[in-house]
């Protein structure tokens, strides 16, 4: 299971930070991936963790402003994002990759959180 | 980064019949495609992944198709939990996409 929290509505240019809750598997052999979801459009990759923690990715869109984390002793994962633009108002999901603790391996991602909705005001 | 383009994004559909969804490479790959249904309120289900392979409790009557740029996702016979939103999504490279998604309504 996956939960989300930490979404809410935000001024432009402030910072917000994610957390997604896990339990049911065993987090730290596992990558771990931040989903997102902009009103009316299709999922978009956001970033990914693989299960030491110790390589990271990010989609160009937020590449510089958000930065993914993880805490294998809490069975967490968290997206710290900052320099937050009305463009990033989205659901944010957690999904983990299962078949690997890579990150850069994934191919398809199961399961997803029920998301967490950040809105970003001008 | 390779576009995922899925048609139509609209399908009426009355429960008993079949339906066809379509997904759309802009590049080949392979068969490295993965759906997933979303219901409202909810998270996204793995449904397929390897483009014919059935994720795990997925129902006989969905089936996947496909190879390189064209891809299908069929239900066989609309059930009321099959009525909600259908996405694909490649992983052949990086980033990974994913297509606007088809939504499977009530005629």
């Amino acid at each position: 299971q996956l939960v989300e929290s930490g979404g809410r509505v935000v001024r432009r240019g402030t910072s917000l930070r994610l957390s997604c809750a896990t339990s049911g598997f065993t987090f730290r052999d596992y990558g771990m991936h931040w989903v997102r979801q902009c009103p009316g459009k299709g999922p978009e990759w956001v970033s990914g963790i693989d299960g030491k923690g110790a390589i990271t990715g990010y989609a160009d869109s937020v590449k510089g402003r958000f930065i993914i984390s993880r805490d294998n002793a809490r069975n967490s994962l968290y997206l710290e994002m900052k320099s937050l633009r009305v463009e990033d108002t989205a659901v944010y999901y957690c999904a983990r990759d299962p078949g690997s603790g890579g990150m850069w391996s994934v191919r398809w991602f199961d399961p997803w959180g029920l998301g967490t909705l950040v809105t970003v005001s001008s | 980064e390779i576009v995922m383009t899925q048609s139509p994004a609209t399908l009426s559909v009355s429960p008993g019949e079949r339906a066809i969804l379509s997904c759309r490479a802009s590049q080949s790959i392979s068969s490295r495609l993965a759906w997933y249904q979303q219901n409202p309120g909810q998270a996204p289900r793995l449904l397929m992944y390897g483009a014919d392979t059935r994720a795990p409790g997925v129902p006989a009557r969905f089936r996947g198709s496909g190879s390189g740029t064209e891809f299908t996702l069929t239900i066989s016979s609309l059930q009321s939990e099959d009525f909600a939103l259908y996405y694909c999504q490649q992983y052949d490279d990086w980033p990974r996409t994913f297509g606007h998604g088809t939504k499977v309504e009530i005629k």
